[in-house]
């Protein structure tokens, strides 16, 4: 069964910086894209960053580019998201999500058919 | 950036009736097109990938339409289990664009 579980959310003061996790699980984690995807409380989905199964494409929304950074680590089957310099506006549930088929880059901007539970990111003085 | 715009934001059906939400994008994305379902406090689901492609596992009630920048998804005979919020988003290029959403709310 494929699992997907996000940790290292919470609450933070502007300004600072957040790592999230995401331990991956029940599939060839090194062959698959993944994404992270956030959503503001009652708010709708937006696409955050992409990365794929080699590292060697990734894309950021332009709304935390040279703030955040994806990376991935194959052999602890672990994807991350580096947040740095946090805003108000960072308030959200992050998701991470894989692609639904394995491959180089023509499965990068695949759909998502696995997601993880989500985790809160609260930016707040 | 390809903009997805949904419509309507928001209906009211009842058990069993036909439904239908539009999805139009800002330019053509061919037919990489998905749509997700999503319950409240849940992570999104997908159902339908490159415009018309059931995923597995997802009830035939469903499915997908269209190409270019005017897509369709249709629940035929809608069940309780299918209230909820669904969006679409292109899979054509970076970055990843979803809809706004359509929320599906029991008449």
């Amino acid at each position: 069964e494929v699992q997907l579980v996000e940790s290292g959310g919470g609450l933070v003061t502007p300004g600072r910086s957040l790592r999230l996790s995401c331990a991956a699980s029940g599939f060839k984690f090194d062959e698959f894209a993944m994404h992270w995807v956030r959503q503001a409380p009652g708010k709708g989905l937006e696409w955050v960053s992409s990365i794929s199964w080699n590292s060697g494409r990734i894309d950021y929304a332009d709304s935390v580019k040279g703030r955040f950074t994806i990376s991935r680590d194959n052999a602890k089957r672990s994807l991350y998201l580096q947040m740095d310099s946090l805003r108000l506006d960072d308030t959200a549930f992050y998701y991470c999500a894989k692609v639904h088929l394995p491959g180089g880059s023509g499965s990068y901007l695949l759909p998502f058919d696995a997601w993880g539970q989500g985790i809160l990111v609260a930016v707040s003085s | 950036d390809i903009q997805m715009t949904q419509s309507p934001s928001s209906l009211s059906a009842s058990v069993g009736e036909r439904v239908t939400i539009t999805c139009r994008a800002s330019q053509s994305v061919n037919s990489f097109l998905s749509w997700y379902q999503q319950k409240p406090g849940i992570a999104p689901k997908l159902l339908i990938y490159e415009a018309s492609n059931l995923q597995s596992g997802v009830p035939s009630r469903f499915s997908g339409s269209g190409s270019g920048t005017d897509f369709t998804l249709t629940i035929t005979g809608l069940q309780p289990e299918d209230f909820a919020t669904f969006y679409c988003q292109q899979n054509y290029i970076a970055p990843l664009t979803f809809g706004g959403g359509t929320k599906v709310e029991i008449k």
